[in-house]
């Protein structure tokens, strides 16, 4: 059964940093492709990042380019999401999820990052 | 970027009523890339329907997906007390980098 474990939200100030971490189990993590999406309270899904299975490969949203960088390590069956210079607006539930043909297949149930001083 | 918009906002129907909820997109999307998620409050989306028209695994075949071009079509035959949800559709387009889209979401309430 494919599991998905998000970790490491937390509440920083505005211009802080967090990593997140996503745990992935059943399934041969190496041969897919990861992503992050993340949902502000009350705002639509928004897609934040994505990572191919060898890593090799990321692309960022614009809305997070430059501050965010998605990679994996697949020895570990673990993607991240380093987010530097938050902002209010990056407030959200981040979500990791597993991609196949540009659709999310599986997603674990997310990780709370509050931003505020 | 292409943008999706859903509607209606909100739809209010009973259980056994057939639910229609419209995603339309201001370009052209390639039918393998259009997908609807459900999700319940407090929990994370699941994927109902991808290719525009395939049910994912474990997916009631009241649920039913359609369209093409700019226009997709989500159907629930015969509500049952645990559609009641919000649902989005997204969309994904590879040009010169890989991009994905969702809809604002329709809430499904009795």
């Amino acid at each position: 059964e494919v599991h998905l474990l998000e970790s490491g939200g937390d509440l920083v100030q505005p211009g802080g940093s967090l990593k997140l971490s996503c745990a992935a189990s059943g399934f041969t993590f190496i041969s897919y492709t990861m992503s992050w999406i993340r949902q502000a309270p009350g705002k639509r899904l928004e897609w934040v990042a994505v990572i191919s299975g060898s890593g090799d490969t990321t692309y960022h949203a614009d809305s997070v380019k430059g501050r965010f960088i998605i990679y994996r390590d697949n020895s570990a069956n673990t993607v991240y999401l380093h987010t530097s210079s938050l902002r209010a607006d990056d407030a959200a539930v981040y979500y990791c999820a597993r991609v196949l043909n540009g659709h999310f297949e599986y997603w674990g149930r997310g990780t709370l990052v509050s931003v505020s001083s | 970027e292409i943008v999706l918009t859903q509607s209606p906002g909100t739809l209010s129907l009973s259980p056994g009523e057939r639910a229609t909820l419209s995603c339309r997109a201001s370009q052209s999307v390639r039918t393998n890339y259009l997908a609807w998620y459900q999700q319940k409050v407090g929990q994370p989306p699941r994927l109902l329907i991808y290719a525009a028209s395939i049910r994912a695994t474990g997916i009631p075949d009241r649920f039913s997906g359609s369209g093409s071009g700019t226009d997709f079509t989500l159907t629930i035959s015969r509500l049952e007390p645990e559609d009641f949800a919000v649902y989005y559709c997204q969309q994904f387009g590879d040009g010169n980098s890989p991009r994905y889209s969702f809809g604002q979401g329709t809430n499904l309430e009795i």
